[in-house]
């Protein structure tokens, strides 16, 4: 079975500036994630979708951070404007009735 | 809040030698511990494991969960070079598609 793609592999941006992921996860999954990996930490949820609605999105920074997963497939996350905090991995995952946890190989985002 | 520690935080040895990594949490609701090697980007699934004393094994690696104490040990038998990476542990809990909360990792250095 195809595995949970993403889209870029890398970003570098300004601070300020805005940026876009992409996921897609494996076919079927219900559940998509969307985790955060800051370098030297372990990866901490911003949000959980179950089909198109949202589960948990208590850890993500509401006030720069987005996120839809409007057909209940793809997601998108958004950052606008970005911080230089905001360097790190973000990583997409997708499950099916919470087993079989696949990871996006993720995308580094560097905010210079 | 959940909480998951993993001890140590670094560890360098030789090739060869038996390494144990240590895992312990407290979370509401606990559902299964998993543990994810991290060479690059993506984690990859190691072990999945929901009851206690029931040893999991696959080739050099071993893991063993302890409900009553809280925590959970990956043994790496005879290290090799391609053993070098981060072990993430990770903690399932009882919600609506089964969120993920991570450690900080150790980082494994097998020098040859």
């Amino acid at each position: 079975e195809a595995g949970v793609a993403q889209s870029p592999r890398y970003k570098i941006i300004e601070k300020r500036q805005s940026v876009a992921f992409w996921c897609n996860p494996i076919s079927g999954h219900a559940t998509l994630y969307w985790y955060q990996q800051i370098l030297g930490q372990g990866p901490k949820l911003l949000i959980q979708f179950q089909n198109n609605g949202v589960v948990d999105d208590s850890q993500l920074p509401k006030d720069r951070f987005s996120a839809e997963r409007l057909k209940g497939v793809d997601s998108t996350l958004k950052i606008q404007p970005a911080k230089l905090e905001d360097s790190a991995v973000y990583l997409c995952a997708s499950s099916s009735l919470g087993y079989g946890y696949t990871f996006g190989s993720g995308t580094r985002l560097t905010v210079v | 809040e959940d909480k998951v520690v993993q001890s140590p935080l670094s560890l360098v040895v030789h090739e060869g030698d038996t390494v144990t990594l240590n895992c312990s949490y407290e979370v509401t609701n606990f559902r299964s511990l998993l543990w994810y090697k991290q060479e690059k980007k993506a984690p990859t699934f190691l072990f999945m494991l929901t009851s206690s004393g029931i040893e999991k094994k696959s080739g050099r690696l071993s893991s063993i969960l302890d409900k009553k104490e809280l925590f959970s040990i990956l043994n790496i038998t005879a290290t090799q070079t391609g053993d070098s990476a981060v072990y993430l542990c990770a903690v399932g809990v009882e919600t609506s598609g089964s969120r993920l909360t991570f450690g900080e990792g150790t980082q494994l250095t097998v020098n040859p």
